[in-house]
């Protein structure tokens, strides 16, 4: 299996624009997950999902940020509009039931 | 609620020293244990689990075990490599199997 992939691995904006990342979650994966990773708060889970179901939200710091998982093998996080403040390292993991999660190689996103 | 807390970093060892990160928890039930590593500029991998009380994971050299009477899951390798030099996340799976709970983690630096 290719594990889990993101795209694009970089991705550079300027303040106020629009951004997607992608994931694909590993074949057969009933959970899917984005974190975010900075110096300053570590690794944040931002929202999970459960068979395409979104399951928790909390984490999604605000209105600006918004997932979805349209189907098995695909979901999107999507900052608009971004701020500089969201530049971080995003990452996607899945993992079937029992618990052992895979992560993805992420995105970092730089917001000018 | 569940929380994970890690021993704050950064290590620096000389190559060839003896490793130990430590790590304790707080869960109700019986959680699964696991030990991630991420290398510079890589997504996390899973480096070691156990999913019952005195199980010991151990891979690469790396080993932990399950102690419930201490509620802790410390890390130990008996000669750590310049290849060891990551950071290392201690990580919670509860056992309603939800997300996985996340340490801070701990930056490992060996010099040769």
């Amino acid at each position: 299996d290719a594990g889990v992939i993101q795209s694009p691995r970089h991705e550079v904006t300027e303040m106020g624009q629009e951004v997607t990342l992608r994931c694909k979650p590993i074949s057969g994966h009933d959970y899917l997950f984005w974190y975010r990773q900075t110096m300053m708060r570590g690794l944040e889970l931002l929202i999970y999902f459960n068979n395409n179901v979104p399951i928790d939200d909390s984490g999604m710091p605000e209105d600006r940020f918004s997932a979805k998982m349209p189907n098995a093998s695909f979901s999107t996080l999507k900052i608009q509009p971004s701020e500089p403040r969201d530049s971080a390292v995003y990452f996607c993991a899945s993992r079937p039931i029992n618990n052992e999660q895979f992560f993805g190689p992420g995105t970092r996103l730089t917001v000018l | 609620g569940d929380s994970v807390t890690q021993m704050e970093g950064p290590v620096t060892l000389s190559e060839e020293a003896f490793l130990t990160i430590n790590c304790t928890y707080t869960a109700t039930g019986y959680p699964s244990l696991f030990w991630y590593v991420q290398y510079p500029g890589e997504g996390l991998q899973l480096l070691l689990k156990a999913t019952k009380a005195d199980d010991k994971g151990s891979n690469k050299g790396f080993e932990a075990t399950y102690r419930k009477e201490t509620t802790s899951f410390h890390l130990e390798k008996g000669s750590v490599q310049v290849s060891d030099s990551a950071v290392y996340f201690c990580a919670l799976g509860p056992q309603a199997g939800t997300a996985l709970i996340f340490g801070k983690g701990t930056t490992l630096s060996v010099s040769s």
